[in-house]
C-alpha cells in the first residue's frame, strides 16, 4: 500500500534554530511530491513540487530536497511567523492524479 | 485574484437533511477535486473530476456525490448526512491533476449532529 509518513508529528523550534522535517514515502512510481503549509482553519497553501531524485527547491527561509524515498523541508533560521502545519503529499504515476497526503508536521517556533 | 471558493465556512445539521456544499474557481483549471481531514488522518480524497462531466471515486467517496456540470464549479453532495461525516472538508483544483501544484478553498467546517 502507498504510504507517506512524515516525522515528527510535532516540532517546538526557539526563533532562529534550524531545524528540518521529515516526509517519507513507500509509493512505487513517483510522478511528484508537494509540499504545503496550513495555518489554523485554512486551507493548504503550496510551497514546493520535487519531481527527481537530487532536485532542491528554495523560498526565502525554507529549502525542500528530495531523495528516491524521502524529502525534507529544511527551516533556516525560523520565524514566529513560520509557525504552522507543514503537509508533504506524492503523485503516483498511474494514480490518477490524485494526492496521498501525510498527517503532518505542527511546527511552533518561540521567541 | 486566482482562487477557489467554498461555501458555506461552517454548517450544523441534523442527521438525514440533504445539504451541498458549493466549490467555485476562477483559474479554468480542469482537475478539481474534494478532500476532508480528520485529526490524526490526514487529508484523503473523497472524488475528483478530470473535466466536464468527469468524475471519480476518490478514498472514501461513501455517503458523498458531485457533479461537474461546468468548468469553474464542483459541489459536494450529501444526500443523507450521518454524524461520522463531521469533518473539515476542503475543494481543490489545478491545472494538471497530480502534476501540478493543487489550490485548496479555505474549507467548511460541517458538524452533524
Amino acid at each position: 500500500e502507498d504510504q507517506v509518513t512524515q516525522s515528527p508529528e510535532a516540532l517546538r523550534l526557539q526563533e532562529g534554530e534550524s531545524s528540518s522535517l521529515n516526509c517519507s514515502y513507500t509509493v512505487s512510481g513517483l510522478r511528484g511530491l508537494f509540499w504545503y503549509r496550513q495555518d489554523p482553519g485554512k486551507g493548504p497553501e503550496f510551497l514546493f513540487t520535487l519531481y527527481s531524485a537530487g532536485e532542491e527547491k528554495e523560498k526565502e527561509r525554507l529549502k525542500a530536497t528530495l531523495t528516491k524515498k524521502e524529502s525534507f523541508l529544511h527551516i533556516t533560521a525560523p520565524k514566529p511567523e513560520d509557525s504552522a502545519t507543514y503537509l508533504c503529499a506524492v503523485s503516483l504515476t498511474g494514480g490518477g492524479n490524485k494526492l496521498t497526503f501525510g498527517t503532518g508536521t505542527q511546527l511552533k517556533v518561540e521567541l | 485574484e486566482a482562487q477557489v471558493t467554498q461555501n458555506p465556512r461552517y454548517l450544523i445539521t441534523v442527521t438525514g437533511k440533504k445539504l451541498t456544499v458549493t466549490c467555485s474557481q476562477n483559474m479554468n483549471h480542469e482537475y478539481m477535486s474534494w478532500y476532508r481531514q480528520d485529526p490524526g488522518l490526514g487529508l484523503r480524497q473523497i472524488y475528483y473530476s478530470m473535466n466536464v462531466e468527469v468524475t471519480d471515486k476518490g478514498d472514501v467517496p461513501e455517503g458523498y456525490k458531485v457533479s461537474r456540470k461546468e468548468k469553474r464549479n464542483f459541489p459536494l453532495i450529501l444526500e443523507s448526512p450521518s454524524p461520522n461525516q463531521t469533518s473539515l472538508y476542503f475543494c481543490a483544483s489545478s491545472l494538471w491533476g497530480g502534476r501540478t501544484e493543487a489550490f485548496f478553498g479555505q474549507g467548511t467546517r460541517l458538524t452533524v449532529v
